[in-house]
């Protein structure tokens, strides 16, 4: 299986810009998803496939990847935004597995 | 909009077998449409997903857990259920149970918490 590492802790300013990373071979050759989790509830997916926003996820939310990085940007930052971000795709496997990310706790300061 | 609900008991004694069932409304487990997983969270730790199963029965599971895990579908329910054998402290978690479209884990349920414990 693969593994996808993350930045334990971001914080960013209100108002701000914050860049959450996620690392893994496996990202070369799979779509990458973003899930935010806050204290005591569900993950919620915020961004699938190629910055793919569900209905609901506000346009401050994007995603990008570039070799073995994929990267979730929050564009001017609000205080809701403050979660666990965990990044997830397929494993190397070729079996239709998952894999997630170590997660990213972001703190809007 | 598709639901899930997790059910089962939160807690389990070491070395017995956890049993978990997630019901599916809004959609057909057996449509073909989706892929039905399980997902589980340690007390203050990260995601893992743990397994799918597909309509007609073909399973994928996470290598690290494959010889305890078992995944399988009842159409006549309309659910899927996890069975996790010979369980230990470290399978206390939070169960989710998650539909994927084939592109993400989209629609989850609430969670369930399993205690392992004697």
């Amino acid at each position: 299986s693969s593994e996808l590492t993350q930045d334990p802790t971001v914080s960013v300013a209100l108002g701000q810009t914050v860049r959450i990373t996620c690392q893994g071979d496996s990202l070369r050759t799979y779509h990458v998803n973003w899930f935010q989790q806050k204290p005591g509830q569900t993950p919620l997916l915020v961004i699938y496939g190629k910055s793919h926003r569900p209905s609901g996820i506000p346009d401050r939310f994007s995603g990008s990847t570039s070799g073995n990085t994929a990267s979730l940007t929050i564009t001017g930052a609000q205080a809701e935004d403050e979660a666990d971000y965990y990044c997830n795709s397929r494993d190397s496997s070729g079996n239709h597995n998952y894999v997630f990310g170590t997660g990213t706790k972001v703190t809007v300061l | 909009q598709v639901q899930l609900q997790e059910s089962g008991p939160g807690l389990v004694k070491p070395s017995e077998t956890l049993s978990l069932n997630c019901t599916v409304s809004g959609a057909s487990v057996n449509s073909g449409t989706y892929y039905w997983n399980w997902i589980r969270q340690p007390p203050g730790k990260a995601l893992e997903w743990i397994g799918s199963v597909y309509y007609g029965g073909s399973t994928n599971y996470i290598p690290s857990l494959k010889s305890r895990v078992k995944i399988l579908i009842d159409p006549s329910k309309n659910q899927f259920s996890l069975s996790l054998s010979s369980v230990t402290a470290a399978d206390t978690a939070v169960y989710y149970c998650a539909n994927d479209p084939g592109y993400a884990l989209y629609y989850w349920g609430q969670g369930i918490l399993v205690s392992v414990s004697s």
